[in-house]
């Protein structure tokens, strides 16, 4: 059983560019959370989604920032015309209703 | 001893020692918990659970104690060694279907 798949690993992006982050959950979990991550902070929630659903999306930007987790496929967070300050770790986790969550290994966004 | 560093603060103990990490939890409500551990460059990895309908609970080589009066949790690292060296993070649950907030994290450090 497949951990947790976050794609890419590493993003460079131009200023003003966009930004997809995928996130694969673990086999038979629906729910997904994303978080940010600074050097040396802690991690920050950003939107917790179910099967096509946004549950809770208060850490979530309200510009420029949005997510996704559709019926089929990853969940994607995506991010229009990125600025020096989205450079981050962000941290992907899935698990079942009530359960533990499994992180993925992140994706580092680096914008340039 | 216990330093509070730039963001994170930092526990040093001694190859062989017992470590104790301790977070405070903010919501009286949380009904779940978890301790995660990151090492540097990768994802948060589950340590322990514990629901709050426990005050301990044991795993191998790690205790997790639950305080609800004063809201507190801690987990305690039997006979640490050098892998232990990462950043613990513990983290609530108020409800099922609710996300996961995050402490801000304490950074140990296994001297030899």
């Amino acid at each position: 059983n497949a951990g947790v798949m976050q794609n890419p690993r590493h993003l460079v992006r131009r200023r003003g560019q966009e930004a997809r982050l995928r996130c694969s959950p673990m086999k038979g979990h629906s729910h997904v959370y994303w978080y940010r991550q600074l050097p040396e902070e802690g991690l920050k929630f950003m939107v917790y989604l179910q099967k096509e659903n946004i549950i809770d999306e208060s850490g979530m930007p309200k510009e420029r920032f949005s997510a996704e987790f559709p019926k089929e496929g990853p969940s994607i967070l995506r991010i229009q015309q990125v600025v020096r300050g989205d450079s981050a770790a962000y941290f992907c986790a899935s698990s079942r209703q009530g359960s533990e969550a499994f992180f993925g290994q992140g994706t580092r966004l680096t914008v340039v | 001893g216990e330093s509070v560093g730039l963001h994170l603060p930092t526990l040093s103990v001694q190859e062989g020692d017992n470590s104790i990490i301790n977070c405070a939890y903010s919501n009286s409500a949380s009904d779940y918990f978890i301790w995660y551990k990151q090492e540097s460059g990768k994802g948060p990895q589950f340590i322990i659970d514990i629901r709050s309908n426990m005050d301990k609970r044991q795993g191998q080589r790690v205790t997790v104690l639950l305080n609800k009066t004063v809201k507190h949790l801690s987990l305690q690292i039997a006979a640490t060694q050098p892998g232990d060296s990462a950043v613990y993070f513990c983290a609530e649950n108020i409800l099922p279907g609710q996300n996961f907030v995050f402490g801000p994290g304490t950074r140990l450090s296994v001297l030899p």
